[in-house]
């Protein structure tokens, strides 16, 4: 079975400043791993995604995370938020592809002027 | 980037009557759509995965009567909440998949915010 914690259902942080959002997993085989993004009244906007490979993963928007095994963690970071990252994150995993993607609960992210 | 509409955004009924939930791809043909429950403070849950032309499959404590889903076409695929009941409010959200060049994209609806009084 896989699951995934987000730490966190909202989060504040001052404009300009590191946004980090946790995030931990547990899956009986290696992850597919995603971070999703939500603004008000759209859809869910795939920020980034780790497969294989590199375990530091880029994203759009600034966005990048890194997948650490030992940890069993993807958390989501960027160095310094903008008004317009407000919004509710999604951490997500799955055996492979998009069959059976488990979402974990979002965090809400606050920016602060 | 690929447009998954979903429509109505908002809905309110009575209890006891049926609701329909559309899903359509605008600009690409899915693969396979998704449909989504979310309860408040609650993680998106998957319901069902339905493929053109096939019967769709249900995850398990979803009731295939109640959550009735007909996948028409490669473009559309509809959720009709029948015989809605409070406990059915939530927010019900659907994604589409399509396979690219490289790999397989989902997109997301949306979605639509049921209330049943």
């Amino acid at each position: 079975a896989q699951s995934v914690t987000q730490l966190g259902s909202h989060v504040s942080v001052s404009e300009g400043a590191l946004v980090l959002l946790r995030c931990n997993y547990s899956s009986s085989v290696p992850p597919y791993l995603f971070w999703y993004v939500q603004y008000p009244n759209q859809g869910l906007q795939l920020l980034l995604k780790y497969t294989t490979g590199a375990t530091l993963v880029k994203g759009i928007n600034g966005f990048e995370a890194e997948f650490k095994k030992s940890e069993t963690s993807f958390h989501l970071t960027k160095p310094s938020a903008h008004m317009s990252d407000a919004a509710e994150y999604f951490c997500a995993v799955s055996f492979g592809g998009y069959q059976k993607v488990t979402f974990g609960t979002g965090t809400k992210l606050q920016v602060i002027p | 980037g690929a447009v998954v509409s979903q429509h109505p955004s908002r809905v309110i009924c009575k209890s006891g009557t049926s609701v329909k939930i559309e899903c359509r791809s605008l600009d690409f043909q899915a693969t396979t759509m998704f449909w989504y429950r979310q309860f408040p403070k609650q993680s998106l849950m998957l319901m069902a995965t339905s493929n053109e032309g096939s019967k769709a499959t249900y995850e398990q404590g979803v009731e295939k009567d109640k959550f009735l889903i007909n996948h028409a076409s490669l473009t559309l695929s509809t959720l009709t909440v029948t015989s809605a009941h409070p406990e059915d409010s939530s927010f019900y959200i659907c994604s589409a998949s399509v396979l690219g060049d490289r790999d397989e994209k989902l997109f997301f609806g949306s979605g639509t915010q049921l209330s049943v009084l």
